[in-house]
Order: structure tokens, then sequence, then C-alpha cells
């Protein structure tokens, strides 16, 4: 079974940094997906960043990217310019591409505190 | 394009009772999944539908089941309360069964039991 771990139950930043948050995962597969959920108090998850496994390139949207490092099974997520907007609850998750279906496997969740 | 829908909201029930929670996909989304939110358990597959068929199911007791209709809205439905069973529960919806499809998720039925 895949596992997910996010080591940081908590981290803050000042507004206008950068901040990273780190996921670990582990799988047997070769095909899957990796996310970054934000989950801020209103409890609407949102979609934030994606990344295919066979795709080498990291994934960027905006002032979010990822450093996907398959062999370490690492997939950290760095917030550029940090906005008070970003404060929430941030959660890794995994989705297998070989199995059928659109489970996610979540890791424990970030918080993240942004400071003004 | 109106997001997922989840109703009601907020649920309060006693230890004991059965409780049925729906979801509205977004519209043309054929797939729904549950999850359950704790404190403690995080967040947990409960399952999933596509074209009102189970497709995946996560390890939970019996007592948690669910359905799809035809308009592809679900309901899932949890007999004989428990405490444990507090949580909120998330459903999402997207186009089809996994590969490349984005899953967007509704706000939440936030369930308490006493």
């Amino acid at each position: 079974a895949q596992t997910v771990t996010q080591s940081q139950p908590e981290m803050s930043v000042q507004e206008a940094e950068t901040v990273t948050l780190s996921c670990t995962y582990d799988t047997s597969e070769s095909d899957y997906y990796l996310f970054w959920y934000k989950q801020p108090p209103s409890r609407q998850m949102i979609l934030v960043i994606r990344q295919e496994a066979y795709k080498q390139q990291n994934a960027t949207e905006n002032r979010f990217s990822v450093n996907f490092q398959k062999a370490a099974k690492s997939f950290s997520l760095k917030i550029s310019d940090s906005q008070l907007g970003d404060a929430a609850m941030y959660f890794c998750a995994y989705r297998s591409g070989e199995t059928s279906g659109s489970r996610l496997t979540f890791g424990e969740g970030t918080q993240l505190t942004v400071n003004p | 394009k109106a997001g997922v829908t989840q109703t009601p909201r907020y649920l309060i029930k006693t230890r004991g009772q059965q409780v049925t929670l729906s979801c509205s996909p977004i519209s043309g989304h054929r797939s729904v999944s549950w999850y359950q939110q704790t404190p403690g358990q995080g967040l947990q597959f409960l399952f999933e539908y596509f074209s009102e068929t189970q497709r995946n199911k996560g390890n939970f007791p019996g007592r948690f089941s669910g359905r799809q209709f035809s308009n592809s809205r679900s309901e899932m439905n949890v007999s004989t309360l428990e405490l444990g069973d507090s949580a909120l529960y998330l459903c999402a919806s997207s186009t089809a069964s996994g590969g490349h499809n984005e899953q967007f998720f509704g706000p939440g039925t936030r369930l308490t039991v006493l």
C-alpha cells in the first residue's frame, strides 16, 4: 500500500518570503500522480499543483512550484512571495496511475501560518 | 458552472441513529469520491462511484455505504452511528475515474455524533 508522509505539522513564513513544505511517499508503482491541496479555514479543498510521475520537469503554477525527486520519493512544495491568503493546511496526496480509480492517499498535513 | 455541492452542511445525530449525506457533482462529472476527515485519522478514502457503480472502496466497516444515481448525484449512508463517526465528510467529483482527471471537492458535511 502507498503511504504519504508530511514531517512538518506546522510551518510559518513572513509575508513576501519563500517557504518549502516537505512530503515523502512510498510506492512500488512507476505510474502515479502527486498533488498538493490547500485547505483554508473554510475546509474547501483546493488543488494547488500536480505532478505526473513520468514527467521529469517540475510542475509550476504561478508562485507555487514543486521539487519532484522520483528516486528519493520526495515531493516538496515551494511557495514564493508568500501572501496572507496562503495561510492554510496543505496536504500532499498520491494517486495511482496503475490501478483504476480516483482514490487519493493523503499525508497528515502541514499547517502554514503567514505572518504580516 | 456550479461547483460540487454537499447537503446538509451540518448535522447532529445521536449514537445508534443512521444518517444520509448527499453530494451533487459538477455538471458533466460522472465520478464521485467520498472522504472522511478527522483530527486523529486525517483524510481517509471511503469509496468512489463512477457511472452508478462502486469503483473503489476504502477500509471502513460495512456500516458505511453509498450509491450513485443516474444523474451522477451520490449519497453515502452511515448506519448505527458511533461517536467516532464524528467527522467532516468530503466528496469530490471528476469527469471520469482516475487518469489525468482533476478532482474538485465540495465544502463538506460536518457530522457530529452525540
